[in-house]
């Protein structure tokens, strides 16, 4: 089974500042036959059902402000918050939808706070 | 709009069954993979089972395989987990998400869950 990690499990950015969370998978997530890593991010507010930000590693979902972009291929990848605002504090969690039919596992989740 | 909405949690004793349910709109259900996710009090988040549009696609955590059963009613625009042997550490939030059109791919949308707690 693919094993996520992210890192690290919290940080604190200042407002207008960038935040960077770190996911790596325990084996590569790059499916060969149409280059695409099988990775998603999610942001969940206190209170609130996760939300989906990026798939395919790197594409935004519609809606998502432009401030939040995704990168990496194969096993690290990254979720880069360019210019923190209050409202995204939350925790985030990667996911990788490689290894179906079974695995959709989760990352532990990364909490962001507002330093 | 999508909407889609729990049903069917509560508290349980251990080694009792429940059956959740999730009610779906807004979009075309029978085209699409659907989830049960799944978050204990405080943790992350767990996926717990899929199926895909036709049911020719399922799996379980290795957590619950063997306890919990998938299914769909695409004529309701229906998604349905039955939970047997439920223990303690099943205790969570269980979260009803809809998949892509192939079986391996991200959740879009979610519901807002419905609580299952497995005490004496």
């Amino acid at each position: 089974d693919i094993v996520m990690t992210q890192s690290p499990d919290s940080l604190a950015v200042s407002l207008g500042e960038r935040a960077t969370i770190n996911c790596k998978s325990s084996q590569s997530v790059l499916y060969s036959s149409n280059n695409k890593n099988y990775l998603a991010w999610y942001q969940q507010k206190p209170g609130q059902p996760p939300k989906l930000l990026i798939y395919w590693a790197s594409t935004r979902e519609s809606g998502v402000p432009d401030r939040f972009s995704g990168s990496g291929s194969g096993t690290d990848f990254t979720l880069t918050i360019s210019s923190l605002q209050a409202e995204d504090v939350a925790v985030y969690y990667c996911q990788q939808y490689y290894s179906t039919p079974r695995g959709f596992t989760f990352g532990p989740g990364t909490k962001v706070d507002i330093k | 709009e999508v909407q889609l909405v729990e049903s069917g949690g509560g508290l349980v004793q251990p080694g009792r069954s429940l059956r959740l349910s999730c009610a779906a709109s807004g979009f075309t259900f029978d085209d699409y993979a659907m989830h049960w996710v799944r978050q204990a009090p405080g943790k992350g988040l767990e996926w717990v089972s899929g199926i895909s549009w036709n049911s020719g696609s399922i799996g379980y955590a290795d957590s619950v395989k063997g306890r919990f059963t998938i299914s769909r009613d695409n004529a309701k625009n229906s998604l349905y987990l039955q939970m047997n042997s439920l223990r303690a550490e099943d205790t969570a939030l269980y979260y009803c998400a809809k998949g892509g059109y192939s079986y391996g791919a991200h959740f879009d949308y979610w519901g807002q869950g419905t609580l299952v707690t497995v005490s004496s």
